[in-house]
């Protein structure tokens, strides 16, 4: 069965890079069905899409964030990252890494358990 | 593009049926028919309940069931039980690989 592992650091600060490690395990993340993605929800908020990659590299991200993010595959190591550029507290948040099932699919069907990220100096 | 909208908050009684909509644009609900449903209860990830507006994954009651009418697509919860009690965020496909969600609905069980 599936599944996706977050890691990072819990605490970033202000301005800085804010960098999550998605470990796929139980199948492999090079499969060219599936998509990879990022989804993000803040304390007592509801869920944003940040972005996603497709297992030949094409990324694709929210518009709003589209500036200062940047999804990346490690298919060596069965892993995905995201990279999220000058953060403020706004950027504080619990982030999911997730799979979408394929082109004509537009679904999350796994879900990581989710890793707490928080901007503060 | 903006969050969808979705009522705060919704309850019944144990076997009742509850409702929830999400109204999005003609971009987005209004444009594809992928409008997806998640169930998430406090402290866990969300789990997906319904996919293409009314396609129930396996395992999910058939208690659940979607539907869409031009902007507004709605997930009906049957025969609500105590388990039923969670967030729900409907979702839907907006274009070029993007995804919106809405802002979710708590659902209570009386």
């Amino acid at each position: 069965q599936l599944q996706l592992q977050e890691s990072g650091p819990g605490l970033v600060r202000p301005s800085e890079t804010l960098t999550l490690t998605c470990t796929v395990s139980g199948g492999s993340i090079s499969s060219n069905r599936y998509y990879w993605g990022w989804i993000r929800q803040p304390p007592g908020k509801g869920l944003e899409w940040i972005g996603s990659i497709y297992y030949n590299g094409n990324t694709y991200y929210t518009p709003s964030l589209k500036s200062r993010v940047a999804i990346s595959v490690d298919t060596s190591k069965n892993q995905f990252s995201v990279n999220l550029n000058s953060v403020t507290a706004a950027d504080t948040a619990l982030y999911y890494c997730v799979r979408r099932p394929g082109t004509l699919y537009h679904y999350i069907d796994v879900w990581g358990k989710g890793t707490t990220v928080t901007v503060s100096s | 593009q903006s969050a969808l909208t979705q009522p705060p908050s919704a309850s019944g009684s144990p076997g009742q049926s509850v409702t929830i909509s999400c109204t999005g644009t003609s971009s987005d609900v209004g444009n594809y028919n992928y409008v997806s449903w998640y169930q998430q209860h406090p402290g866990k990830a969300p789990k997906l309940m319904i996919s293409e507006v009314s396609k129930r994954p396996s395992g999910v009651p058939d208690r659940f069931s979607g539907s869409k009418s031009g902007n507004t697509a709605s997930l009906t919860v049957s025969g609500l039980q105590a388990e039923d009690e969670a967030d729900y965020y409907c979702s839907s496909y907006a274009g070029s690989n993007n995804y919106v969600f809405g802002s979710g609905t708590k659902v209570t069980v009386l």
